[in-house]
């Protein structure tokens, strides 16, 4: 079974803050994710990836940066964070070839910036 | 720009029903549609990928539809049990996207009652 593993299940952190939120996907995928999620909005994506050290924007990239210099991890960095930031962090990762498209998701970080 | 909706937001039945969610979307030129299940606190789920050029797909009791031409899949539960209870999402990809570009809609919250 593919897993895609979240280094965190709840954090707290205060504002301002440099914050690293760290995934790890253990089936090669070349295509991996950050999506925020709040009630209201749905799942808004953050950054992806699809392939090592590429990245790019997705709607929300204000306010963070992400790194991908290994092929299985993937992580979002919040420079510096603030209250606004409060939500449900979710990685996902897929192949780019044969399936195209079908994600895996992580289990979620939920965090929290006071 | 693609738009997709998901109606209604809840939904709340008695075991043993037979169910059907619907998912909308407003550009027919997709490359896929997917549906997921999320537990409450938790990621998402995969349940089922429908190619553009698919009509269903069928995973036990699941039964996913498409018809592009409408705009309109449904994902259809059969002999709905208390475990089914959860939030069901669906997602497109358009053609000419990344999967960068999945696009989701914000879900419906199903409740089987025993």
């Amino acid at each position: 079974d593919v897993k895609v593993t979240q280094s965190s299940r709840y954090l707290v952190k205060r504002t301002g803050e440099k914050v690293f939120l760290e995934c790890v996907q253990d089936m090669d995928h070349e295509n991996m994710f950050w999506y925020r999620q709040d009630p209201g909005l749905g799942l808004r994506l953050i950054y992806f990836s699809y392939d090592v050290k590429m990245k790019e924007k997705g709607d929300i990239p204000e306010g963070y940066s992400v790194s991908r210099e290994k092929k299985e991890r993937f992580s979002l960095i919040l420079e510096s964070a603030s209250t606004n930031q409060t939500s449900m962090y979710l990685c996902a990762s897929s192949f780019s070839g044969q399936g195209v498209g079908k994600l895996f998701f992580g289990s979620g970080t939920q965090l929290s910036v006071l | 720009k693609q738009e997709v909706t998901q109606i209604p937001a809840a939904l709340s039945v008695p075991e043993g029903e037979n169910l059907v969610l619907n998912c909308s979307f407003t550009d027919s030129a997709i490359y896929n549609l997917q549906w997921f299940r999320q537990d409450p606190g938790k990621g998402l789920t995969s349940l089922l990928l429908i190619q553009s050029s698919q009509r269903e797909q069928t995973s036990g009791r699941l039964n996913a539809s498409l018809d592009k031409s409408s705009g309109r899949s449904t994902l259809y539960i059969a002999a709905s049990q208390p475990g089914d209870s959860a939030t069901y999402l669906c997602a497109v990809i358009n053609y000419g996207g990344s999967q960068g570009n999945l696009i989701f809609g914000k879900g419906t919250k199903l409740s089987v009652k025993p």
